[in-house]
């Protein structure tokens, strides 16, 4: 069974960069069939894909249009983990973040992690 | 892209049947997308994908009571014999091109 834990601070300052780990056990984020994504729910804005990075004999990363100048996703094949910095946030980042995995579908989610962004 | 659309509540009573509806947006009813459950306080989690046809493959330790089923631009998820811990946010999510899009979610309430 997959299972991903997600970690990082749930406040932020406007202008800063948001940074959030998601550990994985039970797969490897090198997998050639999976790809790993962030995810994020606000009130206003629903659930959004932000990005997502994978492995096909070489790196790559797909970036929603909304994040793509501020955005990185990075894997970690060392500890088996993947992260996401979006820089110059905003309050308007402000939402549950989640990792997830998906292979056809998104198929396993991480908990989620609540940050806000303060002015 | 498609957009998926979603009512945003439902009710039935325990131990009584639901249909949730996804609709997909003009010139996408061809679509396979997938259903989501997302109970308060725990991770979402992958409930099935669904075709156009109808045909759907549910993921891994759900429940006989939860079936999927298609008719045209719709996709729809009928929970059966309702239980209480059924009471959750679900969503649909496909696939397009680069990027996933999600409906806006349906918070079902069992009574």
């Amino acid at each position: 069974q997959v299972q991903l834990q997600q970690s990082g601070p749930g406040l932020v300052k406007s202008s800063q960069t948001l940074s959030l780990t998601c550990a994985i056990s039970g797969d490897s984020v090198s997998s050639k069939s999976a790809a790993w994504n962030w995810i994020r729910q606000s009130p206003s804005r629903g659930l959004e894909w932000l990005g997502r990075t994978y492995y096909r004999s070489k790196w790559y990363n797909d970036y929603a249009v909304s994040v793509r100048s501020r955005i990185s996703i990075n894997p970690d094949t060392s500890k088996n983990q993947f992260s996401l910095q979006l820089n110059s946030v905003t309050p308007e980042d402000t939402a549950v973040y989640y990792c997830a995995r998906n292979q056809a579908d998104i198929d396993f989610w991480g908990q989620g992690t609540l940050v806000t962004v303060s002015s | 892209q498609p957009v998926l659309t979603q009512s945003s509540s439902a009710s039935a009573s325990l131990g009584s049947s639901v249909k949730l509806t996804c609709t997909l947006s003009s010139g996408h009813s061809d679509y396979i997308i997938a259903w989501h459950q997302h109970q308060p306080g725990k991770a979402p989690r992958y409930l099935m994908k669904l075709e156009g046809s109808g045909s759907y493959k549910k993921g891994s330790g759900v429940a006989d009571r939860f079936s999927g089923s298609s008719s045209g631009a719709d996709r729809y998820l009928t929970i059966s014999n309702l239980q209480s811990e059924d009471e959750a946010d679900y969503y649909c999510e496909a696939w397009d091109t680069d990027k996933w899009v999600f409906g806006g979610g349906t918070k079902l309430t069992v009574l």
